[in-house]
């Protein structure tokens, strides 16, 4: 059973561009919603995350827009760099803390 | 220590071996996760330890798969007469207990079963 779902599986885009990555989940007892950021070799390492109270959160280039009507949130990157280029993960987890992750987005920008 | 700590980084073996790979959390983490990558893959969760609870091992895609914790702080994960398909990436991650948030992983464990 996939909890969290995410598109795209890929994504290309200019250099100064805006990459938009979406995710919906199914379990409404889900209460952080994190996105991870990979660089091949290495693990996941935490990016930006929200809580449902809000529906926008904001850090540096990067923002969460939350629907939590729509149980659907994405992360945009603003002014996109080459150094961007690396693979994105939504997760989810509930408050007994077992933290679930979409299938992940390779994202490649173009100098 | 300053990150969670997995050992060895690489890891081949032959078809039908066991292998064990540890998992040293961040110091005063008391959750403590393993999950598995496949090549091009999301994040397969596999088991979770939290303090003394019973863990969470709904994960485990079989019992050749277990998995300990020892004192509350390190932790291995045993693949019992490992199988092609148990090639991967594996993935520990710890965070301060009480609370669903500061999820911080280590590199990983790559595992290639020939």
């Amino acid at each position: 059973q996939q909890q969290v779902k995410q598109s795209p599986q890929s994504l290309i885009v200019q250099k100064g561009g805006i990459s938009i990555i979406n995710c919906a989940y199914e379990n409404t007892a889900f209460d952080y919603f994190p996105w991870y950021q990979q660089f091949p070799g290495k693990g996941p390492a935490l990016l930006i995350a929200i809580r449902p109270d809000v529906s926008e959160k904001k850090e540096g280039r990067f923002t969460i827009s939350f629907n939590k009507s729509a149980k659907q949130f994405s992360l945009h990157i603003m002014d996109s760099q080459p150094g961007d280029s690396a693979t994105y993960f939504c997760a989810a987890s509930n408050p007994r803390g077992k933290l679930i992750f979409g299938q992940g987005t390779e994202l490649s920008v173009k100098p | 220590g300053a990150g969670v700590s997995q050992s060895p980084s690489n890891k081949v073996t032959e078809k039908g071996k066991d292998v064990e790979l540890r998992c040293d959390p961040i110091s005063g983490h008391t959750a403590l996760y393993w999950y598995r990558q496949s090549l091009g893959q999301g994040l397969e969760f596999l088991i979770y330890f939290q303090g003394n609870s019973a863990p969470d091992k709904s994960g485990l895609p079989s019992d050749r798969f277990s998995a300990e914790r020892t004192g509350g702080s390190v932790s291995t994960l045993t693949i019992q007469r490992t199988q092609q398909e148990d090639s991967a990436v594996y993935l520990c991650a710890s965070r301060v207990g009480g609370a669903n948030y500061g999820y911080t992983f280590g590199s990983g464990t790559r595992l290639t079963v020939v």
